[in-house]
């Protein structure tokens, strides 16, 4: 069975440091793996997706790795600010085309 | 464009009542999903479709819960003789097929709380 365990739970930086969440899986036959944020008390917003046969992605600030052999996968963001501020998910899509999420990361960005 | 929609965005609803959920993707989107996310849990995925069709449904909770889509659009999330626990923000989520290359967009949710 699938399990996506995502490590800190919540974390702390001060605005402008590089900071990396982390996302490990347990099952490496996957589809893709997706990172999300989600503010609060709103729905989520897709960030990145890289699918299997991909090693990385990046959009901006963000970078996202991915090492199916391995079961992990990070999120890096350069230049952190407050409006960075939101819970980080990730999400990967296993072959049975179940989605299973991890519970997140809350990243606070002290101004 | 227009992204996922979901009415109500808050429900209430009282112990033993039915409550129906109303999902509108993405125009063009053939994939759609529905999450539950409970206080303090992570996203728990309930069930997909592709098409009108759903090829799973072993994520539901119970056998109170179903889900249809008709006309490859809409899709509505019934819950039938509602209980506390299944108070949570129920999301939905739509993407051009389901396949590896295709992003997923969420909408606002529904909050439902069972009293």
């Amino acid at each position: 069975k699938q399990e996506v365990t995502q490590i800190p739970a919540a974390l702390s930086v001060p605005e402008g440091e590089n900071l990396v969440l982390n996302c490990s899986f347990t099952d490496s036959a996957i589809y893709n793996l997706q990172w999300f944020r989600q503010d609060p008390g709103k729905g989520l917003t897709s960030l990145l997706l890289i699918q299997s046969s991909q090693r990385e992605q990046t959009s901006g600030r963000l970078n996202a790795s991915l090492d199916k052999s391995s079961g992990r996968s990070t999120l890096y963001i350069a230049a952190s600010q407050p409006g960075d501020s939101a819970t980080y998910l990730c999400a990967v899509m296993n072959r049975d085309d179940k989605i299973i999420f991890g519970k997140g990361t809350r990243l606070h960005i002290l101004p | 464009g227009a992204g996922v929609s979901q009415s109500p965005s808050n429900k209430v609803t009282e112990k033993g009542k039915d409550v129906e959920l109303r999902c509108d993707p993405i125009s063009g989107h053939t994939a759609l999903y529905w999450y539950r996310q409970s206080l303090g849990q992570g996203l728990e995925f309930l069930i997909y479709f592709q098409g009108n069709s759903a090829p799973d449904k072993s994520g539901l909770p119970s056998d109170r819960f179903s889900a249809e889509r008709t006309g490859g659009s809409v899709s509505t999330l019934t819950i039938q003789r509602t209980q506390q626990e299944d108070s949570a923000v129920y999301l939905c989520a739509s993407s051009l097929v389901q396949m590896e290359a295709y992003e997923q967009y969420f909408g606002p949710g529904t909050r439902l709380t069972v009293t």
